[in-house]
């Protein structure tokens, strides 16, 4: 079935430092999701891309879709401690099914 | 608001014992999932419901039953314990679909942790 590709597996930062974790689809996507899991918590939702291009912000964190609504990027600016945790993205394949990226782990070192 | 709210937070069954998961929300959602997350393996849908009595296969239904007699409640089934089954287990509730290009926010449970012996 579908599948969403994110990399890396695991990202270890200095505190301060960028973080960017990506999704890739092989197929055109209608719209993508990212979720943050903290440790020992649940999946909390980020925010939801639609349009081709389309590129987000929260604060210190930038949302971008590919143009060909293929891929997606999460960039966290200047890391802090509070953005441990797992980030991932969702896509809906085509039986409508809800399909999870494997995620990728953030640690930051202090 | 409670939101999500998952029963029990953990359980430790022997193989063969039959359990059942309670998930209840109260945001009057259409929609309610069940995954299972495991090591490395992200979170995988086992059912879904779309609404009060119908349910649907999620990527990984085997060994599970549900069922959605009330639109707040999700139950999730396992009547043949298997050590495969041991994982964290995590409902969550949406509101419907309002086109076909976009699904909506999904808001999670706590989770439920278990262990099959």
């Amino acid at each position: 079935g579908q599948q969403v590709m994110q990399i890396p597996q695991y990202q270890h930062v200095q505190e301060g430092e960028d973080f960017t974790t990506y999704c890739n689809s092989s197929t055109t996507l209608s719209n993508i999701q990212w979720y943050k899991q903290r440790p020992g918590g649940h999946p909390v939702f980020l925010i939801q891309l639609v349009k081709s291009g389309e590129v987000k912000k929260q604060k210190r964190l930038t949302f971008q879709f590919g143009e060909a609504k293929k891929n997606s990027s999460l960039h966290i600016t200047a890391t802090q401690t509070t953005d441990v945790g797992t980030y991932f993205c969702t896509i809906m394949n085509r039986d409508d099914k809800i399909i999870f990226g494997k995620g990728t782990r953030l640690h930051i070192l202090p | 608001n409670a939101g999500v709210t998952q029963t029990p937070k953990f359980r430790v069954l022997k193989t063969g014992q039959s359990m059942t998961l309670l998930c209840a929300q109260d945001m009057n959602h259409e929609y309610m999932y069940w995954y299972r997350q495991d090591p490395g393996m992200g979170l995988r849908l086992i059912h879904y419901s779309v609404g009060e009595g119908t349910t649907a296969k999620g990527e990984v239904p085997d060994g599970y039953n549900v069922s959605r007699l009330k639109k707040q409640n999700f139950l999730l089934g396992l009547e043949s314990a298997a050590p495969s089954q041991t994982s964290v287990y995590f409902c969550a509730s949406s509101r419907p679909r309002t086109s076909a290009k976009t699904y909506n926010e999904q808001f999670f449970g706590p989770g439920t942790r278990l262990t099959v012996l």
